[in-house]
């Protein structure tokens, strides 16, 4: 089974605001990926990481960002929250192999920015 | 840019099979092919991968064409719990591209 635990689950938060995002895993997973999905749209890759201080953007540009201090643990922050940051952000680990291996999910967090 | 091209939606009868398309013709040889869905209010969640060979779960099939450019998961009696968005992607080694998908209605 999948142990991958995003927190808050849902966040209302107002303009201006610092937030992070938290996402764990707890499969000794290298690779940690970050997704914004819109309701009923597709999910959009904003950053990944490889392993330990390893992190890179996605396809598509975001103002957040992240850190990887810890193999398990893989925060996304906004220093400064706007309106059009409102979105459900999905966090995913996955191992590294040569069969491509299989991505697990975290339950995702709905952020709303007043 | 997504490596996968799937239809934007599909509707099967309940407890009918329902066969979802993948076309992937950009693949290359040591590419799998992996199929997640995704419930409403849910993140995605694995359903099956293949390289070559079809291959079956609890959860669906997966037949794979010998040129490998398409691929199509299977649902052998589709129930109301089926309806979903299908994923069809390619992870590779790089960053992971979800494309559309394919919203998949289930009619009673």
């Amino acid at each position: 089974e999948a142990d991958i635990y995003q927190t808050p689950r849902y966040l209302v938060i107002g303009t201006g605001k610092k937030i992070t995002l938290e996402c764990s895993q707890t499969m000794g997973h290298d690779k940690m990926y970050w997704y914004q999905q819109d309701p009923g749209m597709e999910l959009h890759l904003i950053h990944y990481s490889y392993g330990v201080n390893s992190t890179e953007k996605g396809d598509l540009s975001s103002e957040s960002t992240v850190s990887r201090i810890r193999t398990e643990h893989f925060p996304l922050t906004l220093e400064s929250a706007r309106p059009s940051h409102t979105s459900q952000y999905l966090c995913a680990s996955s191992e590294t192999g040569p069969t491509n291996e299989k991505l697990f999910f975290g339950s995702g967090t709905q952020l709303s920015v007043l | 840019d997504a490596k996968t091209t799937q239809p934007n939606s599909m509707e099967s009868n309940e407890e009918e099979p329902v066969h979802l398309p993948c076309n992937h013709s950009t693949i290359s040889g040591t590419d799998y092919i992996h199929w997640y869905r995704q419930l409403p209010s849910q993140g995605p969640e694995y359903v099956i991968h293949g390289l070559t060979s079809n291959v079956n779960n609890r959860m669906a099939s997966l037949a794979i064409a010998e040129d490998r450019k398409s691929s199509t998961l299977i649902l052998h009696r589709a129930t109301l719990r089926d309806a979903a968005v299908y994923y069809c992607i390619l992870p590779g080694d790089d960053k992971i591209i979800f494309g559309k998908g394919t919203r998949l209605h289930i009619l009673p």
